[in-house]
């Protein structure tokens, strides 16, 4: 299957600050890009989709200032979650598509969140 | 609205023998796709089998086979002869093609025991 990367994969921060993750797909180009937040012992929560060179589309309830999304290339999204406070704290995992070959998401490994 | 149920929040089985885990869902687009991924304890989303709505033919992938039964809107895994590092929760997922989006079951953790 198709690889996607995550940086860092865990992360330490204290409140109030900003955390950048990055989501690649090594090997394939990926159209759509997608972000999801997961909850100890819960399912993973969709919180926004990213289309290449486009703004990205958000879920009801997330706050798209705080959960600033770029895509700025087939191969690469990010993720900031700005001002950071300790509610943030999470496991925050990407996924990427190329809809026009592959009915599949293919996952990265995830980033723990903290914050302090 | 839930669109994807899983009813089962843990299951047991024992090692080597066969296990369903139950997904049902709800759609009122002809076109769309069912997807299981296996979470173990890293985190990861691992990626296990898929079936289009309009395959004719349940989905097979190794141990792994979907039990699609469209009328029902089930889609329920079956894995056969568990193994030990099967033990992980399992997510079933849907895709609407005119959402382009993909959204999850709450989960099902599986535990095979030796």
């Amino acid at each position: 299957g198709a690889v996607v990367s995550q940086h860092p994969s865990w992360v330490i921060c204290k409140s109030g600050t900003s955390v950048k993750i990055e989501c690649r797909s090594l090997d394939f180009q990926a159209t759509t890009m997608f972000w999801y937040r997961q909850f100890p012992k819960q399912s993973l929560m969709l919180m926004a989709t990213s289309n290449e060179g486009s703004k990205a589309t958000y879920e009801q309830g997330v706050e798209k200032d705080k959960f600033l999304i770029n895509h700025a290339s087939l191969t690469l999204s990010t993720l900031t979650v700005t001002s950071a406070h300790p509610e943030d704290s999470s496991f925050y995992i990407c996924s990427a598509s190329n809809w026009g070959n592959t009915d599949t998401q293919y996952f990265g490994p995830g980033t723990r969140l903290t914050v302090l | 609205a839930q669109k994807i149920t899983q009813t089962q929040p843990g299951m047991f089985v024992q090692e080597k023998e066969a296990v369903t885990l139950d997904c049902t869902y709800d759609t009122s687009d002809p076109s769309y796709g069912l997807f299981w991924y296996k979470q173990p304890s890293s985190g990861e989303m691992i990626f296990l089998i898929y079936q289009g709505s309009y395959d004719q033919q349940n989905a097979t992938e190794g141990r792994y086979s979907l039990n699609f039964q469209k009328a029902r809107k089930s889609a329920n895994l079956v894995i056969s002869a568990s193994q030990l590092g099967d033990s992980a929760m399992y997510f079933c997922a849907m895709r609407e093609y005119n959402n382009n989006d993909m959204r999850f079951g709450a989960g099902t953790r599986l535990t095979v025991k030796p």
